[in-house]
């Protein structure tokens, strides 16, 4: 059963930290996007691509994070630096964008992340 | 600009009952797709089941299905015979067809009693 992965699933770190987390989408899916959940903006999206390339990463802090996808089986997501207020559930999630509007996202389990 | 408003926060529903949680949408695309997802306790987001605009018929997956208004704008996941394991956060979340994202609603906690 195919599904995204991401790593770490987990992750505590102090404030001025760098946070890395990675995302493996689903073999075959050319679209990937992080979105962040948090209690208070329940999900937003962060950034997206297709084939690679970056089409939307408007909803991201620039100042502080970053995306990327090195090749079609990675993406990236950091934060440099980290703050008490990025602590938040991050989603990756994969998806065949050339099937328009009636093709799903599939969703990692999610990085739990939470800076002091 | 597309919009997704759920306005049930919580929902409480008995067990083996059937239960309504309400989505209403806002597009100018005419090709768009609506989609529901679940988010139990654990935390992963399940894709549970998708209308697209010019389907004729309501969608139908399982215990779930799709109660689609076009006009009112609105698609509404009905969950028959409700079981304990359904107690979770349920997301409506729409696609149009000139972009890939997904827009989320704000979600609505269903609760199932015994």
């Amino acid at each position: 059963d195919a599904r995204v992965t991401q790593t770490p699933r987990h992750k505590v770190t102090e404030m001025g930290q760098e946070v890395t987390m990675r995302c493996q989408p689903i073999l075959g899916h050319n679209t990937v996007f992080w979105y962040r959940q948090t209690m208070m903006q329940g999900l937003e999206l962060l950034a997206y691509f297709r084939n690679r390339a970056p089409l939307d990463d408007s909803g991201m802090p620039k100042d502080r994070f970053s995306a990327e996808m090195p090749d079609a089986t990675l993406a990236t997501l950091k934060i440099q630096p980290s703050e008490p207020r990025d602590s938040a559930v991050y989603f990756c999630a994969s998806g065949l964008g050339d099937r328009g509007a009636n093709s799903p996202l599939h969703f990692g389990n999610g990085t739990r992340l939470t800076v002091t | 600009a597309q919009k997704i408003t759920q306005t049930q926060p919580g929902m409480f529903v008995q067990e083996k009952e059937a239960v309504t949680l309400d989505c209403t949408y806002d597009t100018s695309d005419p090709s768009y797709g609506l989609f529901w997802y679940k988010q139990p306790s654990s935390g992963e987001m399940i894709f549970l089941i998708y209308q697209g605009s010019y389907d004729q018929q309501n969608a139908t997956e399982g215990r779930y299905s799709l109660n689609f208004q076009k006009a009112r704008k609105s698609a509404n996941l009905v969950i028959s015979a409700s079981q304990l394991g359904d107690s979770a956060m349920y997301f409506c979340a729409l696609k149009t067809g000139t972009a890939s994202k997904l827009t989320f609603g704000t979600g609505t906690r269903l609760q199932v009693t015994l």
